[in-house]
């Protein structure tokens, strides 16, 4: 079946550099697409989402690219923090279906 | 203070006795959903709600039931648990299906 799935498992950045986390979906009938980052034993925290009808979205740190024509995400995190040490999730929805990728652990060295 | 709660967070259980896993939200959400999360798998969205007794299956529905007599609960019931079912299960909710979703902490489920 369809599914959301990343480009690298790991990255590993230093501190105060730019991060770009990546992932490919195969759908093009999703609505959404959203980012989530999970902490060791924590559950997924929403990060920030896009419509499909976008191409750009920014919030606090973070900008969301969406490429349909490569049917491509990323998540950028400007200014990387050790706080952003975590494993990030691109997600899709399908009507009330969430699909999720396998994610990438971030990796944040001061 | 706006949250998801899971209960149980931990439990040890042996194959075919029945448990339930509760799942209460305070947002006054309409959508509600169950996932599994495994190493290697990610997260697998097992069942959801887009309101009131609506529910869907996800992708990995089998083994599992669910009820929404309530706005605010979603519990996931295991008929007749197997070892396979030993996993980490996360419940979530939100306004919409939109995708924005809020996530309780995670039942580490195990069955021997």
């Amino acid at each position: 079946g369809e599914s959301v799935g990343l480009h690298l498992p790991t990255l590993s950045v230093q501190e105060g550099d730019n991060s770009i986390i990546n992932c490919a979906y195969s759908n093009s009938a999703s609505d959404y697409f959203i980012w989530y980052k999970q902490e060791s034993g924590k559950g997924p925290q929403f990060i920030i989402d896009i419509r499909s009808n976008m191409d750009k979205r920014q919030g606090q740190r973070v900008t969301v690219l969406l490429n349909k024509t490569v049917k491509h995400l990323s998540l950028q995190i400007a200014a990387t923090q050790p706080g952003d040490s975590a494993v990030y999730f691109c997600a899709e929805t399908q009507g009330g279906k969430l699909i999720f990728g396998q994610g990438t652990e971030l990796s944040v060295k001061p | 203070e706006a949250q998801v709660t899971q209960n149980p967070r931990y439990l040890i259980t042996v194959t075919g006795k029945k448990l339930t896993v509760t799942c209460s939200q305070n947002m006054n959400h309409e959508y509600m959903s169950w996932y599994r999360q495994d190493p290697g798998l990610g997260l697998r969205q097992i069942y959801y709600s887009m309101n009131v007794e609506v529910t869907d299956k996800g992708d990995v529905p089998e083994g599992y039931k669910v009820s929404r007599k309530e706005k605010r609960n979603f519990p996931l019931i295991l008929e007749s648990p197997s070892p396979n079912q030993t996993s980490l299960y996360f419940c979530a909710s939100s306004f919409g299906d939109r995708g924005v979703l809020t996530f309780g902490a995670g039942s580490r489920l195990t069955v021997l």
